[in-house]
């Protein structure tokens, strides 16, 4: 099993670019989360997604959209990039919203 | 805004030391008290958790106290070794829809 994916990896974007991150999971979890991780302040939650076709805020969800088309993947999207949101993006999945989260291996996005 | 405070921000411990992390929180409605424990350039991992009427729990070398009347929760890391090196999080768990709130993080170093 490969857990929680993310892709991509790495991404640099100009200010009002726009990207999608691709996040994937293969234990058949129903929740799943986005989160942004910034220096001193810790994990802050975007949107989370209690099930296929379902989306819902999180603490800091402005700039930020979501889709939850498929069980196994949650995308996450930035319609027009602000160096604000660089970051460093970590997608994670529970079987039910308990406290046990696997997360995937983040992704660092930089906007110029 | 629930508001976790953890600390100290960084600790630097010798072998075989005792590493204590300490978490402060405001919201007497949250369910569950994990850890996560982040390696660099990784996604975090549950490390332990404790239920609210439980005072103390212990994993191997890691131990949870929880003290609910001072709303903070500890986590101790005993005979700590250098592959302990990593940033911790306390991330008290609210409601029923998976929502963890993270605190600032906590970067151990192990000196050898």
């Amino acid at each position: 099993n490969a857990g929680v994916t993310q892709t991509p990896k790495f991404r640099v974007l100009k200010t009002g670019q726009s990207m999608t991150l691709l996040c994937a999971q293969d234990m058949n979890h129903e929740y799943m989360y986005w989160y942004r991780q910034d220096p001193g302040m810790g994990l802050r939650l975007i949107h989370y997604s209690v099930g296929e076709g379902t989306t819902a805020k999180g603490e800091v969800p402005d700039g930020y959209n979501v889709s939850r088309l498929k069980k196994q993947n949650f995308l996450l999207g930035l319609e027009s990039a602000a160096p604000s949101q660089t970051s460093v993006y970590f997608c994670a999945s529970s079987y039910g919203g308990g406290y046990t989260q696997y997360f995937g291996p983040g992704t660092r996005l930089t906007v110029l | 805004q629930q508001q976790v405070k953890q600390s100290p921000q960084s600790l630097i411990v010798q072998k075989g030391g005792i590493s204590i992390i300490n978490c402060a929180y405001e919201n007497t409605a949250f369910d569950y008290f994990p850890w996560y424990q982040q390696f660099p350039g990784k996604g975090p991992a549950l490390l332990i958790a404790i239920r609210p009427d439980v005072s103390e729990k212990k994993e191997g070398r890691f131990t949870i106290s929880f003290n609910k009347s001072a709303k903070q929760f500890s986590l101790h890391i005993m005979d700590s070794q250098p592959g302990d090196s990593a940033t911790y999080f306390c991330a008290p768990l609210w409601g029923n829809t998976g929502k963890l709130i993270f605190g600032q993080g906590t970067t151990l170093q192990v000196k050898p």
